[in-house]
């Protein structure tokens, strides 16, 4: 299958602080990237859609100005969360988009091995 | 609303034996389902996917079952391995270039 990486794969921050999370496509183009949220015990919450040259495309209740989403190429979008506080503290991961195996121009999204915040 | 629904969260099966996961989803624009596997602190794992426009799919010990009548799918394992304990979950998206709507996802365990 596609690879995705992610890094950092673990970070540890003082509150008040910004994180930059890299996700990055290594055998195909991604000209859409996905960026989830997972609490223990729950299901992916999705976050934001990103897409290469253009603004990311947010879901409800995420703060846009909270999570800056840039995918300044086809094999790379990041994520900041800026000003981390502790609730901000989980488990973020990132997913790619390429072209699917059936007819109809539907897609599958490869993930990230994901990254560990903790806002101290 | 939850529009795609795995409703056991656990499953337990001896080694060997063959493990039925179960999906069912509310959506009847969905056209497109994948099944993810993901053990603790990593990323999900893409498994098998299929489209509306069949009823089956398969690859290797994993077989996609679509019911569109009924809106279920089901994902069976066989035979189950320890290897296969993890948590799965099933998506679902409506159209091309749409995001993924994930259930909550069901922890699976394989007895040795």
């Amino acid at each position: 299958g596609a690879v995705v990486s992610q890094h950092p794969s673990r970070v540890i921050c003082k509150s008040g602080t910004s994180v930059k999370i890299e996700c990055r496509s290594l055998d195909f183009q991604a000209t859409t990237m996905f960026w989830y949220r997972q609490f223990p015990k729950q299901s992916l919450m999705l976050m934001a859609t990103s897409n290469e040259g253009s603004k990311a495309t947010y879901e409800q209740g995420v703060e846009k100005d909270k999570f800056l989403i840039n995918h300044a190429s086809l094999t790379l979008s990041t994520l900041t969360v800026t000003s981390a506080h502790p609730e901000d503290s989980s488990f973020y991961i990132c997913s790619a988009r390429s072209p699917g195996r059936y007819g109809g121009g539907t897609d599958t999204q490869y993930f990230g091995p994901g990254t560990r915040l903790t806002v101290l | 609303d939850q529009q795609v629904k795995q409703n056991s969260p656990s499953l337990s099966v001896q080694e060997g034996r063959i493990s039925i996961l179960n999906c069912d989803y509310t959506n009847s624009m969905f056209d497109y389902f994948l099944w993810y596997k993901k053990y603790p602190a990593e990323g999900p794992t893409f498994l098998i996917s299929i489209s509306s426009i069949k009823d089956k799919n398969e690859d290797g010990r994993f077989t996609v079952f679509l019911n569109k009548s009924a809106k279920h799918l089901s994902l069976h394992i066989v035979p189950s391995q320890p290897g296969d304990s993890a948590v799965y979950f099933c998506a679902a998206s409506a159209g091309a270039n749409s995001k993924l709507t994930f259930g909550k996802g069901i922890t699976l365990s394989v007895r040795p």
